[in-house]
């Protein structure tokens, strides 16, 4: 079972549509989470952290649910520039990220 | 625009070369990584140095080899690659001296994006 998973996607969505997925991890240990940016051929960057709380940033809203061991990114409001792929990273002595979720903004 | 610099940004080499890409960063950050990345896949974890120090190292072949002269430069040596290694080589760089970036940023490099033929 691979340590963190990720719905692929594609999901493609309208612009000002809300757009939401999750991720899980099979490492009860992990300690902390976050939310990563890839943009096509460009390097990751870190988008949010995800708080056992539930944080908002602007648009963007981080959930982290422990007893079912997922996160999820929810983006209200799509922008095109909001196309990209999301990495899921889960942290517990090292980073492990997903292999990303693929979401197209269109016009 | 990244502040952590990689070179050379393409590199295509054959099976019998050696080539080096390089990582430098002017953030003060005392843990630097390398990542190796293919296509519709996640970064892969290679190395971690912690204090110029390796610190981690995911049991990469030795045709890999890294090395940090200092603080802020980070090598990665090349030789006697595979076609299998053609791949996007990340650099990255954290604040958190563990190693593993508890805070989670890392600061990653546009990358080398290195073709072995």
């Amino acid at each position: 079972r691979k340590e963190v998973e990720q719905d692929p996607g594609p999901f493609n969505v309208p612009e000002g549509a809300t757009v939401a997925f999750n991720c899980t991890y099979s490492n009860s240990a992990s300690q902390s989470f976050f939310w990563y940016r890839q943009d096509c051929r460009k390097e990751p960057k870190l988008l949010m952290s995800v708080y056992s709380s539930g944080n908002e940033d602007g648009r963007f809203t981080a959930q982290l649910n422990r007893a079912s061991q997922y996160i999820s990114l929810l983006i209200r409001d799509s922008k095109l520039s909001d196309s990209a792929t999301y990495l899921c990273v889960v942290s517990d002595y090292k980073l492990s990220f997903g292999a990303g979720t693929t979401v197209t903004v269109r016009a | 625009d990244t502040e952590v610099t990689q070179t050379p940004k393409h590199l295509v080499m054959g099976m019998t070369n050696k080539k080096s890409l390089k990582c430098e960063q002017h953030m003060g950050h005392r843990a630097m990584y390398w990542y190796k990345q293919k296509a519709k896949k996640p970064p892969e974890l290679m190395f971690v140095y912690s204090y110029e120090k390796l610190s981690i190292n995911e049991s990469v072949p030795s045709r890999f080899s890294p090395e940090c002269p200092n603080s802020s430069l980070l090598n990665l040596h090349l030789h006697a690659l595979q076609p299998e290694d053609s791949a996007l080589y990340l650099c990255a760089s954290s604040q958190d001296s563990s190693g593993q970036g508890k805070t989670g940023e890392l600061f990653f490099g546009e990358g080398s994006r290195l073709t072995v033929l």
